[in-house]
């Protein structure tokens, strides 16, 4: 059970350059987050689904589009990278119990360090 | 919108509790969660508390007053390992969307 999986790990852009990173669950949950997290700031979620075929925006979205076609994978994508969004990205799906306290656990990747040159 | 505080470091010795302390301002509160980070790693969900009261896992404790806006995170028995960043995040707007606090960095010293 791989849970989250995010690609690339890894990535180095130039100022212009445009990228997707990946993110696929296999947790069959409804909804997904992209967050980025820089030194002393947290987790500042970008942008959200709460399921296939919609999408939501967060707190920092500018610059940023994704995309839900399929359940299971959220696509992030920058059209045109900025230094300022170098950063280190988190993807995160999650689940509601459905009784009881209702709950938003967030089951997170391994992240993808960006840096944009 | 969503603001979350939590003190920015906290230093405990092994062994010892530590109690790491969160309030929030939000519309359309639903619950309250803490997540632990290692350094270099991903967040992992700790706790959750949707009800005022104490929630315990182990030697992880969590603690909510929704009338107060108030949570924090009880610690036991202090273990080198528990270092780690630890962040206390508010599900809100039909418990869909969750917002973080900026991070509370736990050092724990022999």
């Amino acid at each position: 059970n791989a849970g989250v999986t995010q690609t690339p790990k890894f990535r180095v852009l130039k100022t212009g350059q445009s990228m997707t990173l990946l993110c696929a669950q296999d947790m069959n949950h409804e909804y997904m987050y992209w967050y980025r997290q820089d030194p002393g700031m947290g987790l500042r979620l970008i942008h959200y689904s709460v399921g296939e075929g919609t999408t939501a925006k967060g707190e920092v979205p500018d610059g940023y589009n994704v995309s839900r076609l399929k359940k299971q994978n959220f696509l992030l994508g920058l059209e045109s990278a900025a230094p300022s969004q170098t950063s280190v990205y988190f993807c995160a799906s999650s689940f509601h119990t459905g009784s009881g306290v209702a709950k938003n656990i967030q089951y997170f990747g391994a992240g993808t360090r960006l840096s944009v040159l | 919108g969503q603001s979350l505080e939590q003190p920015s470091e906290v230093t405990a010795v092994e062994g010892a509790i530590v109690q790491i302390n969160c309030t929030y301002q939000t519309s359309g509160f639903y619950g309250l969660s803490w997540y632990q980070q290692h350094d270099g790693g991903a967040p992992t969900f700790l706790s959750y508390n949707g009800l005022d009261g104490l929630e315990e896992t182990g030697r992880f404790s969590s603690f909510l007053s929704r009338s107060d806006s108030y949570g924090y995170l009880l610690l036991q028995e202090l273990q080198m390992k528990d270092s780690a960043s630890y962040f206390c995040a508010v599900s809100s707007g039909g418990y869909q969307k969750v917002t973080f606090g900026t991070g509370t960095k736990l050092q724990v010293i022999p």
